[in-house]
């Protein structure tokens, strides 16, 4: 089974609204990180967010936000108020501390429209 | 303090060459993970070491090897190029496990890559 899923491959967005990019993931370990990456077109990664399971507030960052479900196991990015500049690709992505393993989705291909 | 840093920028190989990337990790980073990005797609692992050792490789023919030296960094190899073998390489480091075991929130740093042209 896929540790973690992304089944968006691309997303469009209006500027100034907002967006939901989906996550969902897979562990059988009661502790695990989740984080969102974004990759521009510059091909670098950039962390963006990150929730820990254990977590009971829903982790923000200025404009992005993490709907953590835990019941169901996902964990969507919310970008708020898109910008230009947010157009790129979004990974999720886990780490279950045993063994210090991350895992990654195959990310979503955001684009923002003037 | 620097961050990852991953040389060359960008290597341009013919098929059945060797190339060989090289990869400095955060100062304090003892694990080091290599990530292969072809066009448009997502992020494939490929090698995770930590404090020397090969922990875990991910679905690549023996041919894609590499190690890590005793500064943590890294180094990859591909063996007998094929044309498929073009992508983005991406190298990651984090705190190890022997300090970031039972952690949940330690997260990648990446560096930016190598491109990696097969002709």
């Amino acid at each position: 089974a896929q540790k973690i899923t992304q089944t968006q491959p691309g997303m469009f967005v209006q500027e100034k609204e907002a967006v939901t990019l989906d996550c969902t993931y897979d562990t059988s370990d009661p502790s695990y990180g989740l984080f969102w990456y974004k990759q521009p077109s510059s091909g670098e990664m950039i962390f963006l967010i990150y929730q820990g399971s254990y977590d009971q507030q829903n982790a923000t960052e200025g404009r992005y936000s993490l709907n953590f479900q835990k019941a169901r196991k996902s964990a969507n990015l919310v970008i708020s108020a898109s910008q230009l500049g947010d157009s790129a690709m979004y990974f999720c992505a886990m780490r279950e501390p045993t063994g210090n393993q991350f895992y990654f989705g195959t990310g979503t291909s955001l684009t923002v429209i003037p | 303090e620097a961050g990852v840093t991953q040389s060359p920028t960008h290597l341009i190989k013919t098929r059945g060459q060797q190339a060989t990337l090289r990869c400095s990790p955060i100062s304090g980073h003892t694990s080091v993970y290599w990530y292969q990005q072809a066009l448009g797609l997502g992020l494939q692992f490929l090698l995770w070491y930590d404090e020397g050792e090969e922990r875990n490789r991910g679905n690549f023919p023996p041919r894609f090897s590499g190690r890590q030296f005793p500064n943590y960094s890294s180094e990859l190899n591909v063996n007998a190029l094929e044309l498929e073998d073009s992508a983005l390489y991406l190298c990651a480091s984090s705190l190890g496990r022997a300090l970031a075991g039972g952690v949940t929130n330690e997260k990648l740093f990446f560096g930016s890559g190598t491109q990696l042209s097969v002709l």
